[in-house]
């Protein structure tokens, strides 16, 4: 069973300030990809990585794949109130037959 | 709005009965996956359909069935309900077969057995 694990669990900053959350696992993953969930709704995809070392940016946001492509991160600069919810992130198994889920990062950001 | 919708949004029953939560997905998209969603276990995938055909499995109890109709609709069953399975249940869906394609996630149900 492939596990990937978040940290922090828990995040709370102020608006400015700059994070970043990771994502980790013992397994190589063919893909990753993150999602932001807010309260009550589903999560929504931000971005999927495929290659091992791959960064690729969607404005104040920087995704990291590990070159291994074990681990992964996400670093938000300057946050903002917006970006508060719970970050989540999924690898696809190389049999490509499902996503396995981290716990997830709650990040709250304060005006 | 994601184009997926789920019936219902609020569930509440009790220990030992059954109830069936219903998926739309986006028009066009022939993959459907259930997804659970609890405190403890996180965002746990279920079960995945493809054009109307079970395609991948996951942490799927026995209790616990799903099927698409020819529409594409899924429902997922779930039965002899326990204390345990008050979660918020996800059904997601995309284009194509492989689970790496971007998921479109509906809003939930939210069921607490009693």
């Amino acid at each position: 069973t492939q596990l990937l694990e978040q940290s922090p669990q828990f995040l709370s900053i102020q608006e400015g300030e700059n994070l970043t959350v990771y994502c980790n696992s013992s397994s190589v993953f063919s893909s990753l990809q993150w999602y932001r969930q807010e309260p009550g709704e589903g999560p929504v995809l931000l971005v999927t990585v495929v290659t091992g070392g791959e960064v690729k940016k969607l404005k104040r946001l920087t995704f990291q794949f590990g070159d291994a492509r074990k681990d992964s991160s996400l670093h938000i600069t300057a946050a903002q109130p917006g970006d508060t919810g719970l970050y989540l992130c999924a690898g696809g198994d190389n049999a490509g037959n499902m996503l396995t889920f981290g716990g997830g990062t709650r990040l709250m950001v304060k005006p | 709005d994601s184009g997926v919708t789920q019936t219902p949004k609020h569930l509440i029953t009790a220990t030992g009965q059954r109830v069936t939560l219903r998926c739309s997905p986006r028009s066009g998209d022939l993959s459907v996956y259930w997804y659970q969603q609890s405190l403890d276990q996180g965002l746990q995938f279920l079960i995945q359909y493809y054009n109307g055909e079970e395609r991948a499995k996951g942490n799927i109890l026995e209790r616990f069935s799903a099927q698409q109709f020819p529409d594409l609709h899924s429902e997922l069953n779930l039965s002899s309900l326990e204390l345990g399975d008050s979660a918020l249940y996800f059904c997601a869906s995309s284009v194509g077969v492989s689970p790496q394609e971007t998921q479109y996630f509906g809003p939930g149900t939210r069921l607490l057995v009693l």
